[in-house]
């Protein structure tokens, strides 16, 4: 999996928004963005992907760059329960049986939210 | 849906004893993956497993950890003779088949935490 570049921390105020950035410069044309959080003694949680475009979902968006190799994860209010450890992740989607579907975890930024 | 099980949530083993995680996957999926995360690092992959099938243990060590996924009952992990480094939270997390193009996402247990006396 390509290397990702996260800031070890981030501090953002309840019902503020959170950018969460993400620097991929070695993606691929394959590799998918997942982002991963996980909260204080909890397993990791998926949030959301995109490939190209921008996606939202319930829970946050994900803005891509043009040319791929930055993102950055919208917390659009955050709340306390927002605090945790975030993990941008380069992915390949398989189309085949048997490829290695790991996920290779990075430090992560952890967000910590003041209320 | 259940999410994914795993059981004991919390395990004390002396050191030379052997330690037992359990993984039931979420319903209906058939990949399941294992994770190691030591205190204060980040999540380690350690091994993939479809039923019956090791896919992918190159995260696994050498000796003493082995991993099965049968094709009835959870997915165990098994340490033999613990050593107190092998003292971690073990996560498991399963995902459905694939043959998408979204990448699959993982969905993660709650844990096993080991601590070896």
């Amino acid at each position: 999996d390509a290397k990702t570049t996260q800031p070890n921390s981030m501090e953002s105020n309840e019902e503020e928004p959170v950018h969460l950035p993400c620097n991929h410069s070695t993606i691929s044309g394959t590799d998918y963005i997942h982002w991963y959080r996980q909260l204080p003694s909890q397993g990791p949680e998926y949030v959301i992907h995109g490939l190209t475009s921008n996606v939202n979902n319930r829970m946050a968006s994900l803005a891509i760059a043009e040319d791929r190799k930055s993102s950055t994860l919208i917390l659009h209010r955050a709340t306390l329960r927002d605090a945790a450890v975030y993990y941008c992740i380069l992915r390949v989607a398989t189309l085949t049986q048997g490829g290695s579907e790991k996920l290779v975890f990075g430090k992560g930024t952890k967000l910590t939210v003041n209320p | 849906n259940a999410g994914v099980m795993q059981n004991p949530r919390h395990l004390v083993r002396r050191r030379g004893q052997e330690a037992r995680l359990r993984c039931s996957p979420v319903k209906g999926h058939s990949h399941v993956y294992w994770y190691r995360q030591l205190p204060e690092e980040g999540l380690k992959f350690m091994v993939y497993l479809q039923k019956e099938n090791i896919i992918d243990e190159s995260g696994m060590p050498k000796e003493r950890f082995s991993a099965e996924f049968p094709k009835e009952g959870p997915s165990i992990l098994r340490i033999q003779q613990v050593v107190r480094g092998d003292s971690a939270a073990y996560f498991c997390a399963s995902s459905p088949t694939l043959g998408t193009v979204s990448g699959n996402e993982q969905y993660f247990g709650p844990g096993t935490r080991l601590t070896v006396t």
